[in-house]
């Protein structure tokens, strides 16, 4: 089967850096994805690694190591706006996404 | 210019009733889900749909049942509510084969509420 296991919630002031880990399982391995949900909104689309390294996108870096199957959201400079849940995810058969039990991230002034 | 709607964004309704939810995407995309919310905000896959043919059904009880007229759209029909289908049920929609970004693109959820 398939798992990915990131932490419950992280809190964070306004201004630092955050780094929100996850952990998989699976068998056949296409890439991890993160996508951000603010409270009463949809999952959006942030980042997505397929390949060893890192991907930077503006104030927040996507981080893949696939020999340890763990990849890492970092946010940088963080803001109010930042505050969200944020979900890891692998790709499963016919494209479907499999989503770890997301991260709530709370930012405080 | 809504990528992915949804109708309605709230549902509450009684317990025994049968319901339906309308998901409609603009961009062109092969490839239609349905996801499921629960309370605890864990999202799972209910239904794939590519070019208007089921290619995932994931252990969802009967009572639910997907349509897709055509690639454009994506229905959820429920029959029979029960207290523990209240949740928000997420339309996405990708392009399979992407592999470069593998983006969904969400619809913005209904909460369903049964009483």
């Amino acid at each position: 089967g398939q798992s990915l296991e990131q932490p419950s919630e992280v809190t964070a002031v306004e201004g630092a850096i955050v780094q929100i880990n996850c952990t998989y399982q699976t068998s056949g391995f296409y890439g991890l994805s993160w996508y951000q949900q603010h409270d009463g909104g949809a999952p959006t689309f942030l980042s997505y690694n397929a390949l060893d390294g890192l991907e930077e996108t503006g104030r927040f870096s996507s981080f893949l190591s696939r020999s340890d199957s763990y990849g890492y959201l970092l946010l940088q400079e963080l803001q109010m706006k930042d505050s969200a849940s944020y979900f890891c995810a692998v790709r499963g058969g016919g494209g479907k996404l499999i989503f770890g039990q997301g991260t709530e991230l709370s930012v405080k002034p | 210019d809504t990528a992915v709607s949804q109708t309605p964004k709230y549902l509450v309704t009684q317990m025994g009733n049968d319901k339906s939810i309308k998901c409609e995407q603009n961009l062109g995309h092969d490839t239609m889900y349905w996801y499921k919310q629960d309370s605890k905000k864990f999202l799972k896959i209910m239904f794939s749909y590519n070019n208007k043919e089921l290619i995932i059904n994931e252990t969802v009880p009967n009572r639910f049942s997907p349509k897709s007229p055509d690639k454009a759209h994506l229905n959820l029909h429920i029959n029979s509510l029960e207290l523990g289908d209240s949740a928000v049920y997420f339309c996405a929609s990708s392009q399979v084969g992407d592999s470069f970004t593998d983006t969904q693109y969400f619809g913005p959820g209904t909460r369903l509420t049964v009483l």
